[in-house]
C-alpha cells in the first residue's frame, strides 16, 4: 500500500535563509507526488506536483521540489524564505486512484 | 472563476444532532472529494464521486456518515447522530477528473463542533 511520511512536525527557518520539508514516499509502481500548502484558515492549494520527466519541479511562490527514486524522496525547497511562507505544508502521493496525504509540516519563518 | 465553495463556514451542534456539510465544485469538475481534518492530524480520506459512476465510500468512518452528489455538481456530507470525535475540518475538493496526476482544488472547509 501507498504511503507518505514528514519526518518533521515543525521547521523554523530565518527570513532571506534557505528552506527544506522533506517528504519520503513508499509506492509498488510509479509515484505521482504533490506539494499541496494550507495558509491559516484557508483550503488548501497545490504548489506543485511530479508526473515524470526532468526531476526538478518548479512550482508556484518560488518552490521548487526534487524527485529522489533511490531515496524515495520528494523534498520541498526554497533558496531564500519569506515570512508570508510560514504556513502547513503537505505532501501527497498517488498510485491508481487514491490520494495519500502526510501528516503535514508546519513551516514557521522567522523574521 | 469561482473556487471549490463550502457551506456553512462553521457549526456548532450538540451530541447525537445530524448535520448537513454542503459543497458546490469548481464548474465543469467531474471528480469531487471528501477529507476530514482533525487538530494534529493530516487529511484523512472520506469519499469521493467521478461522474455518474458508484462512489469510492472507503474512507467513510462508520454508518453514520453518508454523501450524495445531486446531478454531479453539488455535494452533500450528512453525519448522523453526532459524536464528539466526529469535531473537526471537513473539506471538499474537486479536479477536472479522477486522474491519478490531477491536482485537486480545495474549498475553504467547514469546522464542525460538536458539544
Amino acid at each position: 500500500a501507498q504511503s507518505v511520511a514528514q519526518p518533521e512536525d515543525q521547521v523554523n527557518v530565518a527570513e532571506g535563509n534557505p528552506l527544506t520539508v522533506k517528504c519520503t514516499y513508499s509506492v509498488s509502481g510509479n509515484p505521482y507526488l504533490f506539494w499541496y500548502v494550507q495558509y491559516p484558515n484557508r483550503g488548501l492549494q497545490f504548489l506543485l506536483k511530479y508526473i515524470t520527466g526532468d526531476n526538478l519541479v518548479k512550482g508556484s511562490y518560488g518552490f521548487e521540489a526534487e524527485f529522489n527514486k533511490s531515496q524515495t524522496s520528494f523534498h520541498l525547497k526554497k533558496p531564500s524564505a519569506l515570512v508570508s511562507d510560514s504556513a502547513l505544508y503537505f505532501c501527497a502521493v498517488t498510485e491508481y486512484d487514491k490520494i495519500i496525504f502526510g501528516k503535514g509540516t508546519r513551516l514557521h519563518i522567522l523574521p | 472563476g469561482a473556487g471549490v465553495s463550502q457551506s456553512p463556514s462553521n457549526k456548532v451542534t450538540e451530541k447525537g444532532k445530524d448535520v448537513e456539510l454542503r459543497c458546490d465544485p469548481i464548474s465543469g469538475h467531474t471528480a469531487l472529494y471528501w477529507y476530514r481534518q482533525s487538530l494534529g492530524q493530516g487529511l484523512e480520506f472520506l469519499i469521493y464521486f467521478q461522474g455518474n459512476s458508484a462512489p469510492d465510500k472507503s474512507g467513510l468512518p462508520s454508518d453514520r456518515f453518508s454523501a450524495e452528489r445531486t446531478g454531479g455538481s453539488v455535494s452533500t456530507l450528512t453525519i448522523q447522530r453526532t459524536q464528539q470525535e466526529d469535531s473537526a475540518v471537513y473539506l471538499c475538493a474537486s479536479s477536472s477528473d479522477s486522474s491519478s496526476y490531477n491536482e485537486q482544488f480545495f474549498g475553504p472547509g467547514t469546522r464542525l463542533t460538536v458539544l
